[in-house]
């Protein structure tokens, strides 16, 4: 089975620019999150999505967006890209019977 | 506010003995916890977790300790190898609720 898997694994975007993050999830697995990473701290809480519902928000600005689609895939989108933006973001995955998230190998998005 | 602390940044330990790792906590609606072991380049890998109704849970080579009186945990390796080498997260969470995480303690596993 596959674990969950993350697209792009890189991005270079410039300020200012619209990205767009794909993730899918484990086979079976309903609810997806998304955490962002930057260099000497934890990941910190994005979005949490189940059965394509939003059941929680971090504290993020409005740029950032994301959806659940009915294959239970997401997509996390950050319009107007800022510098501080950059860092790692991860996606994970969770089934209905267990609490223990599964993390893809995240996108590692670089503004400049 | 900082809900998840881990304190040691870093911790060096020698082959073969035994390498802790503390975390506490100020959130006591928190009902589950978790450790997560991370490389450069991978995203983090589940270790280990416990419920809020035990103090232990053992697993191989690790081993998690609760106690809630203190809102502190803490992750025992023994015998520590040097493909434990990583950065290890602890986090927690509420009723299956999103993951709030410490900011990480490198581990290094000394040859």
């Amino acid at each position: 089975d596959a674990g969950v898997t993350q697209s792009p694994t890189h991005l270079i975007k410039t300020r200012g620019q619209h990205v767009t993050l794909r993730c899918s999830p484990i086979s079976g697995h309903k609810s997806v999150s998304w955490y962002q990473q930057v260099l000497g701290q934890g990941p910190q809480f994005i979005f949490q999505y189940y059965e394509k519902e939003e059941r929680g928000r971090g504290n993020f600005p409005d740029r950032f967006s994301a959806r659940q689609f009915p294959n239970y895939s997401s997509e996390l989108n950050v319009n107007a890209l800022l510098l501080g933006d950059s860092a790692l973001y991860l996606c994970a995955s969770t089934s209905r019977e267990n609490t223990e998230a599964f993390f893809g190998q995240g996108t590692r998005l670089t503004v400049v | 506010d900082q809900q998840v602390k881990q304190n040691s940044p870093s911790l060096s330990v020698q082959e073969g003995r035994i390498s802790i790792l503390n975390c506490d906590y100020t959130n006591s609606m928190f009902d589950y916890f978790l450790w997560y072991k991370k490389y450069p380049a991978e995203g983090p890998t589940f270790l280990i977790s416990i419920s809020s109704i035990k103090d232990k849970n053992e697993d191989g080579r690790f081993t998690v300790f609760l106690n809630k009186s203190a809102k502190h945990l803490s992750l025992h390796i023994v015998p520590s190898q040097p493909g434990d080498s990583a950065v290890y997260f602890c986090a927690a969470n509420t009723g299956r609720r999103a993951l709030t995480f410490g900011s990480g303690t490198r581990l290094q596993v000394q040859p």
